[in-house]
């Protein structure tokens, strides 16, 4: 079963305007959520995490929400730049576990000029 | 710095046959994870090694097994190659904060025929 999920398989969305992608879990022990980015032919990069004891954190024009009540995190990137088109993963951390991250399946983003 | 390097980063293999990775993490980390990424799938964990030492494992069939020197570089290897074992296998390392960010190599892809 899987612990943590992304629904949505694709976004596209218009240059200039704010993408949302979303990931939910179940796991109420996950104490660190992260996001990654990854072009094709290439390893996932460090977008932004947040801590679970936190409800927002902002990097330039990345911005992570989390929802402890309903398991929901999001990413925000505002605004969208046609650079921005990548699979996003959504990982999640049991507390301790550093090496150990449990990984949606991706959204890929395509952000159109 | 060098980033976490990964051989070969392509292979063909039949099989039955047996594969065996590397990969080299960031100087000065101590940990290697390893990650199975599959086409609709999300990444999935393998194992962890810290200090010459498996830290967890994942729910993989035995087949999967791996090793960590004491220069911290990692290898794993794949016995009696089966069609789905066909993936790219991401190898990430970490030194801290104990934030679950991870450094991923680009990865080593493996065709199984």
């Amino acid at each position: 079963d899987q612990q943590v999920k992304q629904n949505s398989p694709s976004l596209s969305v218009q240059e200039g305007r704010i993408s949302i992608l979303n990931c939910d879990y179940t796991n109420s022990m996950f104490d660190y959520f992260l996001w990654y980015k990854k072009y094709p032919a290439e390893g996932p990069t460090f977008l932004i995490s947040i801590s679970s004891i936190k409800d927002k954190n902002e990097d330039g024009r990345f911005t992570v929400f989390l929802n402890k009540s309903a398991k929901h995190l999001s990413l925000h990137i505002v605004p969208s730049q046609p650079g921005d088109s990548a699979v996003y993963f959504c990982a999640a951390r049991e507390g301790g576990s550093q090496g150990n991250l449990i990984f949606g399946k991706g959204t890929k983003l395509s952000v159109k000029p | 710095k060098a980033g976490v390097t990964q051989t070969p980063r392509y292979l063909i293999k039949t099989r039955g046959q047996q594969v065996t990775l590397s990969c080299s993490p960031i100087s000065g980390h101590r940990s290697v994870s390893w990650y199975q990424q599959t086409p609709g799938q999300g990444l999935q964990f393998l194992f962890e090694y810290f200090s010459e030492t498996q830290r967890n494992k994942g729910n993989f069939p035995g087949r999967f097994s791996g090793r960590q020197f004491s220069n911290s570089r990692s290898e794993m290897n794949v016995s009696t190659l089966e069609l789905g074992d066909s993936a790219l296998y991401l190898c990430a390392s970490y030194s801290g904060p104990n934030t679950g960010e991870l450094f991923f190599g680009e990865g080593s892809r493996l065709t199984v025929l």
